[in-house]
């Protein structure tokens, strides 16, 4: 079955360290993204990309990196300069940028990374 | 400006009572669609209905229904004879044709057995 996933489940990290968290999804979706989930403000939008080797910043890029080398795999990395990492990630993807406004997103299941 | 308002932050029910989730949303633009996802403790957000604005019909698929009123802004999601399986956290969501996506903050429905 098609889907999206996202690992590990859950993550510790030390504060200082660097951190990647893995999105790989075989919908054959052109376009993805990473959304960070907090306690009562809902999804808020860290990168996107829509096509291989090409991501644009979100809401919330500071402290956060991308890369898109293939189209099935979207990797976060959470570095040391994100002052309050600790949250809930979710990856998603749409299957174009253009229609996202149409059909809306399929969401893996998470990562919650926790600093320690 | 808040694009989506979801104000219930978290609803108990005792199981097989009725349950609304209230969804308001701001928007100037004439085309739009709305969304409704749950998130159940597994984490993934699973898709429920997708309701463009030209359409305000209401809609029931089993114990779930929408009612969407363009007149007061709203796009609320009720539970019918709710159940244990029905506790999650459900988000409505506002897109706009110029790719634009808006999430509410989210209701946290916890059934009670």
């Amino acid at each position: 079955d098609g889907g999206i996933t996202q690992s590990p489940k859950y993550l510790f990290r030390k504060e200082g360290q660097n951190v990647t968290l893995s999105c790989e999804q075989n919908l054959n979706h052109d376009a993805m993204y990473w959304y960070r989930q907090d306690p009562g403000q809902g999804l808020r939008l860290i990168y996107y990309s829509q096509i291989v080797n090409d991501f644009q910043k979100g809401d919330i890029a500071e402290g956060y990196s991308v890369s898109r080398e293939k189209k099935e795999s979207f990797p976060l990395t959470v570095t040391s300069a994100q002052k309050n990492p600790t949250a809930f990630y979710l990856c998603a993807s749409s299957i174009d940028g253009r229609t996202r406004y149409l059909y809306g997103y399929t969401f893996g299941s998470g990562t919650r990374l926790t600093v320690v | 400006a808040q694009k989506v308002t979801q104000a219930q932050t978290e609803i108990s029910v005792v199981e097989k009572e009725d349950v609304t989730l209230d969804c308001v949303y701001e928007t100037r633009d004439t085309t739009y669609y709305l969304f409704w996802y749950k998130q159940p403790p597994s984490g993934e957000l699973v898709f429920l209905i997708r309701r463009n604005s030209f359409d305000e019909q209401n809609e029931i698929s089993g114990r779930y229904s929408w009612n969407f009123q363009k007149s007061t802004s709203s796009f609320n999601f009720t539970i019918t004879a709710s159940q244990v399986v029905d506790s999650a956290v459900y988000f409505c969501a506002l897109s706009l044709t110029g790719n634009q996506f808006y999430f509410g903050t989210g209701t946290s429905l916890t059934v009670i057995p």
